[in-house]
């Protein structure tokens, strides 16, 4: 089984609707990220979570808000989405044993029409 | 702020030719770490190596080895006797080693490549 997961893997929806995008990791990491992929312009930091407690925003966090449910899960939420929100969303967890080497899931491809 | 910049959208190589795919970056720390992750069409994330900054010696990991120029701030990736699977977008990342930095990756564009059997 995957040591990170997120549902679903492809979703489309409308604008203004609000979507969730679920995280969930067996590798028992504090750490938690979540990412945004666009075309040449490479991965982009949404929020990051150092553990249930503590939730930041990243560079591009506008338009976004996250849940730290638990250790294991980390869930990232358009309120209301747009066109520009169309992207691939990585969540991602990190070992600060193994030099903070992350571990990435499989990726949500999401499209806002 | 960080900054990391590939400044090849595209490159190409022939089958069990070499290719070296060039990133740099920007920062004033001197303690960090420098990745590439390759992207195959499966979308997964797959770290290919890792350099750590304090480290004057280029890591190597099989086919995969990197030429790490700390003052030139520059990060390339060497690909050796290139194989189809190698076929994949590549992305150069940079973390900052502070204990603050939270394990943040900052990434490139991306560089896709493609490999001619």
């Amino acid at each position: 089984d995957a040591d990170v997961t997120q549902t679903p893997r492809n979703r489309i929806t409308k604008t203004g609707k609000r979507i969730m995008l679920e995280c969930s990791q067996t590798k028992g990491h504090d750490r938690m990220y979540w990412y945004r992929q666009d075309p040449g312009l490479g991965l982009r930091l949404i929020y990051y979570s150092f553990d249930v407690k503590d939730i930041n925003k990243g560079e591009i966090s506008d338009g976004y808000s996250v849940s730290r449910q638990a250790q294991a899960k980390f869930s990232l939420s358009l309120e209301s989405a747009i066109p520009n929100q169309t992207a691939l969303y990585f969540c991602a967890t990190s070992d600060p044993d193994r030099h903070n080497e992350q571990f990435f899931g499989p990726g949500t491809r999401l499209t806002v029409l | 702020a960080q900054t990391v910049t590939q400044s090849q959208p595209e490159m190409s190589v022939q089958e069990a030719e070499t290719v070296t795919l060039s990133c740099t970056y920007d920062t004033s720390e001197s303690d960090y770490y420098l990745f590439w992750y390759k992207q195959p069409p499966s979308r997964q994330m797959i770290l290919v190596i890792r350099q750590e900054a304090y480290k004057q010696q280029n890591a190597t990991e099989n086919r995969f080895s990197v030429n790490f120029q700390k003052a030139a701030k520059s990060f390339s990736l060497k690909i050796s006797d290139s194989q189809l699977g190698d076929a994949a977008m590549y992305f150069c990342a940079y973390r900052s080693g502070g204990g603050t930095s939270y394990g943040k990756l900052t990434f490139g564009q991306g560089t896709i490549l493609t490999v001619h059997p």
